[in-house]
């Protein structure tokens, strides 16, 4: 049974850094991409990041470029996130979600974790 | 703002057949690349209920079903029932953003 378990979640002040952590089972790991996607308190899903199997490739929407950086770690199947600079915006229920190909784009998301909740607040 | 715009919401009694649009452009879907949609049922987390424009992945009801045309697809319900009742979110791919993927607006289903 495929199983992701995101952590990392909390309440942080603007400005501030954050790191989340989306722990894999239940398939080869190594296999698919990965990727992140938040949905703010009564909104839409918003694609966030992806990360390809090998690392290799790497996209992110263009509302976090420059601010959040994910990373993956196939020995331990996670997934992480790294969010700094985070704005009142950025807050939202993060999914780690698995791809169903090795490459991050033109990808769909076949597993969903049940998130983890980010609070960005002074 | 998403670049794949739906009905904020439809609506549909028992056993009726409702429809959700999912409206692209040039850079999504009408370029060919897919669509997939995903269920959201209150407070959990989405789930994948159809991938590759028509394709229903292992236990999804084929009440279910999806159709792209042009720069648009679509999804269907047949036989509409009370458990339908949820967000519905389609999902492309853009040329235009860096290469994103990118969800739609989001259609809230209904049951009365």
């Amino acid at each position: 049974e495929v199983q992701l378990v995101e952590s990392g979640g909390g309440l942080v002040q603007p400005g501030r850094s954050l790191r989340l952590s989306c722990a894999a089972s239940g398939f080869t790991f190594d296999d698919y991409a990965m990727h992140w996607v938040r949905q703010a308190p009564g909104k839409g899903l918003e694609w966030v990041s992806g990360i390809s199997w090998n690392s290799g490739s790497i996209g992110y929407a263009d509302s976090v470029k420059g601010r959040f950086t994910i990373s993956r770690d196939n020995a331990k199947n996670s997934l992480y996130l790294q969010m700094n600079s985070l704005r009142a915006e950025d807050m939202a229920l993060y999914y780690c979600a698995k791809g169903r190909s090795g490459s991050y784009y033109q990808d769909y998301f076949d597993y969903w974790g049940q998130g983890t909740l980010v609070t960005v607040s002074s | 703002q998403s670049v794949l715009t739906q009905p904020p919401s439809v609506s549909g009694a028992p056993g009726q057949r409702v429809t959700i649009s999912c409206t692209g452009s040039s850079s999504n879907i009408g370029a060919g690349y897919d669509v997939h949609w995903y269920q959201q049922l209150p407070g959990t987390a989405p789930k994948l209920l159809i991938y590759g424009n028509s394709n229903r992945p292992s236990g999804v009801p084929d009440r279910f079903s999806g159709s792209r045309s042009g720069t648009s697809a679509s999804l269907a319900i047949t036989g509409l029932q009370a458990e339908d009742e949820a967000d519905y979110y389609c999902q492309s791919y853009d040329n235009s953003l860096s290469g994103s993927n990118v969800f739609g607006t989001g259609t809230k289903v209904t049951v009365l």
